[in-house]
């Protein structure tokens, strides 16, 4: 069965504080693994996706990276609108396109 | 371009009534994805459309639960005799399917209260 698993569940940080968020990830064929950020309230929000280990993505203050078993999103200097969850989700080449969630990271950045 | 929109944003009934939630996917994709969370948890599967049939039904919980894509574009997410566990946030998603890069874009949800 596909797991997955995120590290911290909830996270703390000072303005401008650098850190990094972990998702652990079991998966018969890994597809795809995906970010999303989420805001109270609302949809989770696309962010990126990664196929491979290895490969990185960067936008803005955020880079993700991923290994054979795990992702790392990494916030550079982050500021308070970064404060938000974040969801880490697999995709497997099982025939279905289903997103397996972890439970998320919590994030609050603060002034 | 628009996103994924879903009606009602809110939906408060009593346990034992039928329920519907509609769902207008990103015009163009092709695949329409059914999604619910509860408080503190990540988005749960439930069921996928590709074009107009059910490609995955394999995260309905029980057969109370029915969705319908007709005309492969609009979907209705279908309650029977809700229960007060059925109360989360119901989402729906939407991509381009295998047609295309696999991105999932979800809409803002309908927040589901069972009395």
């Amino acid at each position: 069965e596909d797991q997955v698993t995120q590290s911290p569940e909830a996270l703390r940080l000072q303005e401008g504080e650098s850190s990094s968020l972990n998702c652990s990830y079991t998966v018969s064929g890994l597809r795809g693994l995906f970010w999303y950020r989420q805001d109270p309230g609302k949809g989770p929000e696309f962010l990126f996706t990664l196929y491979s280990a290895g490969e990185e993505k960067e936008k803005e203050r955020l880079k993700a990276t991923l290994t054979k078993k795990e992702s790392f999103l990494h916030i550079t200097a982050p500021k308070p609108e970064d404060s938000a969850t974040y969801l880490c989700a697999v995709q497997a080449f099982s025939g279905s396109e289903k997103l397996v969630f972890g439970k998320g990271t919590k994030l609050t950045v603060n002034p | 371009g628009a996103g994924v929109s879903q009606t009602p944003s809110n939906k408060v009934t009593e346990k034992g009534k039928y329920v519907e939630l509609r769902c207008d996917p990103i015009s163009g994709h092709t695949a329409l994805y059914w999604y619910r969370q509860s408080l503190g948890q990540g988005p749960e599967f439930l069921i996928y459309f590709q074009g107009t049939g059910a490609a995955d039904d394999s995260g309905l919980p029980n057969d109370r639960f029915f969705a319908v894509r007709p005309e492969g574009s609009v979907s209705t997410l279908k309650i029977q005799r809700t229960e007060r566990g059925d109360s989360a946030v119901y989402l729906c998603a939407s991509s381009y399917g295998t047609s295309g890069t696999n991105e999932q874009f979800f809409g803002p949800g309908t927040r589901l209260t069972v009395l």
